[in-house]
């Protein structure tokens, strides 16, 4: 199965800071990579699909890009409400695999 | 609007059964695939098992594939995930989670609120 590994596992940012996440696959997947967000006990939210699309209803702050191996998901200025965990997720064959997280935690 | 609700959780013992459903409505549920992913307590996600959107194929983690068996009833808008020879690592909330895209098996863009399983004895 493909694995994908997240830099960093846990981030400490104060708001207004540009934030970047890095998610890198065990080989390549072309554009097949989505970014979920997840806030304690709720279920995940979609932010970016195909690797660099913006979901509807996401803020512009956000956004992804790469292809094949190395990603990136940038928070362009933290607002309060980002704070949360982060997650990779690839989905280039029916062996879906999701990164470790990100944990995003106030300074 | 899209709505999944998933049902069916609880505190099973070890080597037991459970059937979870996901209710899905808002959506042409026949149009799409549906997926399980897990989370255990303080853990993060993982992937179970997917299931296209006409039942014709069907996948899994390697972690239950023998034990769970997905699959889904398009005349009632409804996904199911039977869980058998359940062990402690299976406890965890389990979510339900729709594609993006028709007919495919890629970003997850609904989930539902999700149920837990605990095995424990």
């Amino acid at each position: 199965a493909i694995q994908l590994t997240q830099s960093p596992s846990s981030l400490s940012a104060s708001v207004g800071d540009r934030v970047t996440i890095t998610c890198r696959a065990s080989q390549g997947i072309s554009s097949a990579l989505a970014w979920y967000q997840q806030k304690p006990g709720k279920a995940p939210k979609l932010l970016i699909y195909d690797a660099s699309s913006l979901e509807s209803g996401v803020p512009s702050r956000f956004s992804g890009s790469g292809s094949g191996t190395d990603f990136t998901l940038t928070i362009s200025s933290l607002q309060p409400e980002d704070f949360a965990t982060y997650y990779c997720q690839q989905f280039n064959n029916y062996l879906i695999t999701f990164g470790q997280g990100t944990r995003l935690e106030i300074k | 609007q899209v709505q999944l609700v998933e049902s069916g959780g609880g505190v099973v013992q070890p080597g037991g059964s459970l059937r979870l459903s996901c209710a899905a409505s808002g959506f042409t549920f026949s149009s799409y695939g549906m997926h399980w992913v897990r989370q255990a307590p303080g853990k993060g996600l993982e992937w179970v098992a997917f299931i296209r959107y006409d039942g014709s194929n069907k996948y899994y983690a390697d972690s239950v594939k023998g034990r769970f068996t997905i699959s889904r009833d398009n005349s009632k808008n409804t996904l199911y995930l039977q869980m058998n020879s359940l062990r402690a690592e299976d406890t965890a909330v389990y979510y339900c989670a729709k594609d993006l895209f028709i007919a495919a098996a890629d970003n997850f863009d609904y989930w539902g609120q999700g149920t837990l399983v605990t095995v424990s004895s």
